[in-house]
């Protein structure tokens, strides 16, 4: 157990549509990111929050937008959905912010537009 | 463009035998590296690393070489074990603005017993 929890584990949805994933990183993690995992794809970087503050944005669509919220918790909205927005999103921990530090990996979302 | 790359998709080796996994990298201000293990249903969970200073490291079973100078690093698990069985993936991070780690696709180990 990562101690990083990700809500829902699964998220069926229809194109137009929209969602919001949960995080609750580790405690005492100021850090929380999220990756998107596509079929075939590496683990994309979209957004890195540390201490309630935006620090770094990836390849992140205008569509989707991310908080972190003063208890530290995380959460990513995806709208106007789209059939290619259909991946696995996982938020991940850590301490701080430095290049060093490994991640801390929830189970991820798995969400599925049809 | 990919800057940390797996060029293998899949790996089968059979039980206690070596396990040797590649990434190759095209920035060269990567000083850190870590590589990530993750099974089906869970998320990646970390393994080991290895910082720009060092070739080698090494934790039990699991050793990450590294060559700046060809820009590739392994990872070599000896013996390999079927419990050894997930997705690795291979990322890499900066010092300074670029400390977000990159990630390889990841390659599939199947050990066969």
């Amino acid at each position: 157990d990562s101690g990083v929890t990700q809500t829902p584990k699964h998220l069926i949805t229809a194109t137009g549509q929209r969602v919001t994933l949960r995080c609750s990183p580790r405690s005492g993690d100021l850090s929380v990111y999220w990756y998107q995992q596509s079929l075939d794809q590496g683990l994309q970087f979209l957004i890195h929050y540390y201490n309630g503050e935006e620090r770094a944005k990836g390849n992140i669509l205008e569509r989707f937008s991310a908080q972190q919220f003063p208890d530290l918790h995380s959460e990513l909205n995806l709208s106007s959905l789209e059939l290619g927005d259909s991946a696995l999103y996982f938020c991940a921990s850590s301490l701080g912010t430095h290049a060093a530090e490994k991640l801390f990996f929830g189970s991820g979302t798995q969400l599925s537009v049809l | 463009d990919q800057q940390v790359k797996q060029n293998s998709p899949s790996l089968s080796v059979q039980e206690g035998r070596i396990s040797i996994l590649n990434c190759d990298y095209t920035n060269s201000m990567f000083d850190y590296f870590l590589w990530y293990k993750k099974y089906p249903a869970e998320g990646p969970t970390f393994l080991i690393s290895i910082s720009s200073i060092k070739d080698k490291n090494e934790d039990g079973r699991f050793t990450v070489f590294l060559n700046k100078s060809a820009k590739h690093l392994s990872l070599h698990i000896v013996p390999s074990q079927p419990g050894d069985s997930a997705v690795y993936f291979c990322a890499a991070s900066a010092g300074g603005g670029s400390y977000i780690p990159t990630f390889g696709r990841g390659t599939s180990l199947i050990v066969h017993p």
